[in-house]
């Protein structure tokens, strides 16, 4: 199965809003709405910060969003702050009951 | 608080077999919403879903490596093992194990330790 696709990079001043986008097909993030996020800093195990496409697991902040078209899903981070620097992550169900993750986006504070 | 261990040699030669166990406590490893995962990470790159089982003994693959992997579940000791047969350097990589409570997303995760493939 192939990664779903994530720009490398991102970058965004603090306080302004930046979007992550995660590109599969109608096989994985257009076929269903198992569609997660996860944020991880360096030298540290992801932390899931969006799941089912769109639901923040309590103790997230709400400046963190997600919603998906067709085979596109994107990651909205509001209000950008200097802790929000980390690697993300988005992950997908498959038809072949399996999953698979982006190739993961470094999110830069200027 | 759930919480994962991963444990196994740092270090493996090329055409050999990987193994990995994940000790789990704070939850029971017999429970039957949860689905027991192991994901690898190599260095500077993304994430690789490997697969998982569930308790009751039904697992599901990375069809990459399918052929490659097998995970099983040790109730006793409330463990879960990763075994991966013929690696290569491609391989190396910090392996997580993690739990997946059965909703599609890793609500836990293992601190994640490195495996390398090299003679």
């Amino acid at each position: 199965q192939s990664a779903l696709t994530q720009p490398a990079s991102v970058s965004g001043s603090p306080g302004q809003s930046i979007t992550i986008s995660c590109t599969g097909t109608s096989s994985d993030v257009g076929g269903y709405n198992f569609v997660s996020w996860y944020q991880q800093h360096p030298g540290k195990a992801p932390k899931v910060i969006i799941f089912d496409v769109e639901k923040r697991p309590s103790g997230v902040s709400n400046r963190f969003s997600g919603s998906k078209s067709d085979n596109t899903a994107s990651l909205t981070i509001s209000g950008l702050q200097a802790e929000d620097e980390a690697d993300y992550h988005c992950s997908s169900f498959t038809r072949s009951n399996s999953f698979v993750f982006g190739g993961g986006t470094k999110v830069t504070v200027l | 608080q759930v919480q994962l261990q991963e444990s196994g040699p740092g270090l493996v030669k090329p055409s050999q077999t990987l193994s990995l166990t994940c000790t789990v406590s704070g939850a029971s490893i017999n429970s039957e919403s949860d689905h027991w995962t192991w994901i690898r990470q190599p260095a500077g790159k993304g994430l690789e879903w490997i697969g998982r089982i569930h308790s009751a003994g039904s697992t599901s693959y990375n069809p990459s490596l399918k052929s490659r992997v097998t995970i099983s579940v040790d109730t006793s000791g409330n463990q879960f093992s990763l075994t991966l047969s013929s690696v290569t350097a491609a391989d190396t990589a910090v392996y997580f194990c993690a739990r997946d409570g059965g909703l599609g997303y890793i609500e836990y995760w293992g601190r994640g330790t490195l495996v390398t493939v090299s003679s």
